[in-house]
């Protein structure tokens, strides 16, 4: 079943700006990580974050998670054209089954 | 990188048919294959996990006899939707993991099959 919800459903911004998308989810996890899926394509995995790590970078991103809340949040910084995409959470209990957010569609306008 | 493909990449049937698709792990060996189901403009939703000789285990929901599961070997796993309904349609995503790095704990997505029953 599907355990997280994300926030916004869409985000349109311009080049250059950043976007920030959160996740939330419901039951305890080992890890949460962050795809990024293009129209119509399979999904490319973007960073994992453990559950006893509250920060994580890598290249434009920063991923946080916060599990007394049970959410996280993907920023991306310096946004690009190429960015446009639908970005899903998802959360693995230790069990290696991923449970997909809703997903957030962003577009990166030039 | 660890690389996974899918095949075919699309595919029409007729209602009624049966079609077999096939997830492929290129450059590492995995025991445990993940299948997911994406409805247009939905999430991706686990249908079931491949296990390399041993029988499938299915999420709640999902009939066993029309999506059988097959995992052969340590590089592959084929997904047949038998006797196949417009209902089936959707796009159809595999996933492996690296049995070398446990540590990592990162799945590998094939690029997904676009199934279309008429």
């Amino acid at each position: 079943s599907q355990q997280g919800e994300e926030d916004p459903q869409a985000l349109s911004i311009q080049e250059g700006e950043n976007a920030t998308m959160n996740c939330s989810y419901k039951t305890s996890i080992n890890n949460l990580q962050w795809y990024r899926q293009n129209s119509g394509r399979g999904l490319v995995h973007l960073i994992l974050i453990r559950s006893n790590e509250r920060e994580k970078h890598s290249g434009r991103l920063r991923v946080t998670l916060d599990t007394s809340k049970k959410s996280s949040s993907l920023l991306i910084t310096a946004s690009r054209a190429a960015d446009t995409a639908s970005y899903f959470c998802a959360t693995d209990a230790g069990d290696y089954k991923l449970s997909f957010g809703a997903g957030t569609t962003v577009t990166v306008r030039a | 990188g660890a690389v996974v493909s899918q095949h075919p990449s699309r595919v029409i049937c007729k209602s009624g048919t049966s079609v077999k698709i096939e997830c492929r792990s290129l450059d590492f060996q995995a025991t445990t294959m993940f299948w997911y189901r994406q409805f247009p403009k939905q999430s991706l939703m686990l249908m079931a996990t491949s296990n390399e000789g041993s029988k499938a285990t299915y999420e709640q929901g999902v009939e066993k006899d029309k999506f059988l599961i097959n995992h052969a070997s340590l590089t592959l796993s084929t997904l047949t939707v038998t006797s196949a309904h417009p209902e089936d349609s959707s796009f159809y995503i595999c996933s492996a993991r690296d049995i070398v790095s446990w540590a990592t704990d990162t799945q590998y997505f094939g690029p997904g099959t676009r199934l279309t029953v008429l």
